[in-house]
């Protein structure tokens, strides 16, 4: 079955920088690609995701790129603020019918250092 | 408009007690998922529902784990003869289809003493 490995496990950046997290997939017949934001106590956020058919994709501070070929994807957030802080999982879906069940990664921790 | 709840939130239960997870989806959503979320780990899909058709437990971990969603809409996980190794968090989704955006709830944390 597919396998999603995240890197790094913790990362702290400074108010206003970028932060960057990376994920690679196992099976190449993957076509979905979503990131959750977990707050403590709270269930996972859909922040952003991308499908196989796109090589990029942004939203105000946050973007992710997508690499079919290597079977990796990035999540990269920009002037990132306090509110940033949380856990990150990016995941993996062959979706299709009768399909839609995501494959975790393992998570990111995320402080933003005032 | 109301997100994906679940209740109880927090459960404690005795080693070999049976509990009832409940999961309300977002109205209009097809598609319901079950998820176990171990402390600092990622969420590890355990079932998945089209309307009342579960068409994947796949990731159900032992025949203790039986979940159902009678009328298409609330969901109910139910784990018989509670273990120790099954204190985890219970993460349930909704999605429209085959869109692939799924919406958590809150979650249903459980402690097996």
């Amino acid at each position: 079955g597919e396998n999603v490995e995240q890197h790094p496990s913790t990362l702290s950046v400074q108010e206003g920088d970028s932060a960057v997290i990376k994920c690679t997939y196992s099976d190449s017949a993957s076509n979905y690609f979503p990131w959750y934001k977990q707050e403590l106590g709270k269930g996972p956020q859909l922040i952003i995701d991308i499908r196989s058919n796109v090589g990029e994709k942004k939203d105000q501070r946050i973007a992710v790129t997508l690499n079919k070929t290597a079977k990796h994807f990035s999540l990269h957030i920009t002037e990132t603020q306090p509110e940033d802080s949380a856990v990150y999982f990016c995941a993996a879906s062959i979706l299709g019918p009768g399909n839609e069940k995501l494959t975790f990664g393992t998570g990111t921790r995320l402080t933003i250092i005032p | 408009g109301a997100g994906v709840s679940q209740s109880p939130r927090y459960k404690v239960a005795k080693r070999g007690q049976d509990v009832a997870l409940r999961c309300d989806p977002i109205s209009g959503h097809v598609s319901l998922f079950w998820y176990q979320q171990a402390l600092g780990q990622g969420p590890e899909f355990l079932t998945y529902f089209q309307n009342e058709a579960q068409l994947d437990k796949s990731g159900l971990p032992s025949d203790r784990f039986f979940a159902e969603r009678p009328e298409g809409s609330v969901s109910t996980l139910k784990i018989q003869r509670t273990q120790q190794e099954d204190s985890a968090v219970y993460l349930c989704a909704s999605s429209l289809g085959v869109t692939g955006e799924q919406y958590f709830g809150p979650g249903t944390r459980l402690t097996v003493t």
